[in-house]
């Protein structure tokens, strides 16, 4: 079993929708939860770091970490076709870079 | 303040050779990760270096290899290559432990014929 599950899409959906995208985990010591937007010929962008459990908001983005059902979404509301790209999710249960596990990508598309 | 850079950015090279892929973090940033990214397995961990010292090594066979300079630049080194190398190879930088100040390079894409 992975580490990090994530759907890897993809995912369709019209300008302005609101967008959920989500990752389950095993390990219940991760306590570090991230979300990377990857445009393509890029490398990931760091675009949410959340620190244990609860919601962040930036902007269009929020982030929220269910640490009792070991599962973390991304929403994106008013999506634009700039957001079109592929999500990662990444987590960790303490700071070594051997411990950040990153799941596979959600391939996003936001059509206008 | 200039991102992390790869070069080079396209590689193709043959089955048994040898490839350096070359990364240059952000200036003042101590730390280079290395990773190897894809479509099956998403990004994988291949190792870390801090002050010039291996912090941390992945789960990848012995013929892949990496070094930092004193100038924190790292080089990673792939022997007797093997088609299954062929990904995106992806260094990131950060100044210390935190992951919210890790930034990544744009990837060299590796293929091997």
């Amino acid at each position: 079993q992975k580490e990090v599950e994530q759907d890897p899409g993809p995912l369709s959906v019209p300008e302005g929708a609101i967008v959920s995208l989500n990752c389950t985990y095993s390990n219940s010591a991760f306590q570090y939860f991230m979300w990377y937007r990857q445009y393509s010929r890029k490398g990931p962008e760091l675009l949410m770091y959340t620190y244990s459990s609860g919601n962040k908001e930036d902007g269009r983005f929020t982030a929220q970490v269910d640490k009792s059902s070991k599962y973390i979404s991304l929403f994106i509301r008013d999506s634009q076709p700039s957001d079109s790209a592929t999500y990662l999710c990444a987590m960790s249960a303490g700071t070594g870079a051997n411990n950040l596990f990153f799941g596979t990508g959600t391939r996003l598309t936001v059509i206008p | 303040k200039a991102g992390v850079t790869q070069t080079p950015r396209y590689l193709i090279k043959t089955r048994g050779q040898q490839v350096t892929l070359s990364c240059s973090p952000i200036s003042g940033h101590r730390s280079v990760s290395w990773y190897q990214q894809t479509p099956g397995q998403g990004l994988q961990f291949l190792f870390e270096y801090f002050s010039e010292t291996q912090r941390n090594k992945g789960n990848f066979p012995g013929r892949f290899s990496g070094r930092q300079f004193s100038n924190s630049r790292s080089e990673m080194n792939v022997s007797t290559l093997e088609l299954g190398d062929s990904a995106l190879y992806l260094c990131a930088s950060r100044t210390g432990i935190t992951y919210n100040e890790q930034f990544f390079g744009p990837g060299t894409r590796l293929t091997v014929l």
